[in-house]
């Protein structure tokens, strides 16, 4: 079975003003990594993933991640926040093999203030 | 291109009611999920379906609940009789799963129930 923390529910921060969203994620076995979006009264978005490769995922709008495996890691970071960033940001993890389905994190609001 | 169809966007309903909410995944797609979200429990899986048969339902909260996929387009959640407690936003989303994972998962904009 799969678990994903994110440490924090909230995270207030000024427009243009870097930001990190903390996921740790606990498994027995090898996962993939993603993070999406909602924004308010929608459904949830990809922002990125991670499957193989290169442990520095870019994502769009401006997102990355990095994928630390021996601290269970997939922070996810922007160097500048727009106040349209304001939205709730999930971790979630799935397992490399057999059926896709997603194990999420309860979610961290991002909330973008001038 | 249509992304993850569900109806109604949102329901009132009183308690005891039969509810039925549906998903028209996207095109091509061969799995099918539905997930509850609530403030208490965030997002939880209730069941997944690829190629139209179930294969894990382990989510469904009870007998109250149930779900179909009579064909690759078409899905339902019911819920008979509904309790107050099942007020939620519930998601259907579909990805193509091609035998490992990794796949992204599409997600529709949500069911809003509300039981009174």
């Amino acid at each position: 079975a799969q678990s994903v923390t994110q440490l924090d529910s909230q995270v207030p921060v000024f427009e243009e003003a870097p930001v990190e969203l903390r996921c740790n994620y606990s498994s027995s076995v090898s996962v993939y990594l993603f993070w999406y979006v909602q924004y308010p009264n929608q459904g949830l978005q990809l922002l990125l993933k991670y499957l193989s490769g290169s442990t520095l995922v870019k994502g769009i709008n401006g997102f990355e991640a990095e994928f630390n495996k021996s601290q269970t890691s997939f922070h996810l970071r922007k160097p500048s926040v727009h106040i349209s960033d304001t939205a709730e940001y999930f971790c979630a993890v799935s397992p490399n093999s057999g059926y896709s389905t997603l194990t999420f994190g309860k979610g961290t609001m991002l909330l973008v203030s001038p | 291109d249509a992304g993850v169809i569900q109806s109604p966007r949102h329901e009132v309903t009183e308690m005891g009611q039969e509810v039925t909410l549906r998903c028209k995944p996207i095109s091509g797609h061969n799995s099918l999920f539905w997930y509850r979200q609530t403030m208490m429990r965030g997002l939880e899986l209730l069941i997944y379906f690829n190629n139209n048969v179930p294969i894990d339902d382990s989510g469904m909260p009870e007998d109250r609940f149930s779900a179909k996929m009579p064909n690759a387009s078409f899905s339902t959640l019911k819920i008979q009789p509904s309790e107050p407690r099942d007020s939620a936003v519930y998601f259907c989303a579909s990805s193509f799963t091609t035998g490992g994972s990794g796949n992204t998962i599409y997600f529709g904009e949500g069911s809003w129930l509300t039981v009174v």
